[in-house]
């Protein structure tokens, strides 16, 4: 079984540009997060969905940016214009069942960004 | 505020040797407990979990974890390192807001 494919795994950007970061859940999977992983830190949940629908993005920034999950399966992430502060790593997590404390979450390998 | 608080950034153990990962939890209400693993260029992986019930929680390679409510702490342990061990464990809570807060890791690294 396929886990959760992000792309791309590397990302290297001037600042002010854009840029999106795919992922694939494990199928099946109707709960998706995003996570975002500071250097030296541990993971911050952004966004998680449940099917196509957005139930807790308290900690997105959303003046800049944005995520859907479009059919409840694939989802992206955005961040336009993007600062030096973005440098990251982006990861998405998808799990079964309503998780964490009834499930485990499956997590991506994640997406590198380096904002310049 | 809650939080979870892994003590050592960096821990050095001898092949063989006894693992021991520190976290502690602040919280008014005991959260879940988690422990992931993240081996080079993988994602976090589940090694272990706290619901409720039994205390003494067993992981797979062999690593156990307890929660011990009066300490608030969810130390992760394994009798005898090997190589493979070597990666950076998370410790994380869920405090009844179905999100995981995670520490700021642990990185293991194993002396042959």
């Amino acid at each position: 079984e396929a886990g959760v494919v992000q792309s791309p795994r590397y990302k290297i950007i001037e600042k002010k540009q854009p840029v999106a970061f795919w992922c694939n859940p494990i199928s099946g999977h109707n709960t998706l997060y995003w996570y975002r992983q500071n250097l030296g830190q541990g993971p911050e949940l952004l966004i998680r969905y449940e099917n196509e629908e957005a139930v807790d993005d308290s900690q997105l920034p959303k003046d800049r940016f944005s995520a859907e999950r479009l059919k409840g399966v694939d989802s992206t992430l955005k961040i336009q214009p993007a600062e030096l502060g973005d440098s990251a790593v982006y990861l998405c997590a998808s799990s079964l069942v309503r998780a964490p404390n009834t499930g485990e979450l499956f997590f991506g390998e994640g997406s590198r960004l380096t904002v310049l | 505020a809650q939080s979870v608080t892994q003590l050592g950034s960096h821990v050095s153990v001898s092949e063989g040797a006894l693992v021991l990962l520190r976290c502690n939890y602040s919280s008014s209400v005991p959260p879940y407990l988690f422990w992931y693993v993240q081996y080079p260029n993988q994602g976090l992986q589940l090694l272990l979990k706290y619901t409720t019930g039994a205390t003494l929680v067993k992981g797979i390679n062999g690593f156990e974890a307890e929660f011990k409510k009066s300490e608030t702490s969810f130390h992760l342990t394994k009798p005898s390192a090997h190589m493979s061990d070597a990666a950076e464990y998370f410790c994380a809570a869920d405090f009844g807001n179905e999100k995981l807060t995670f520490g700021t890791g642990t990185r293991l690294t194993i002396i042959p």
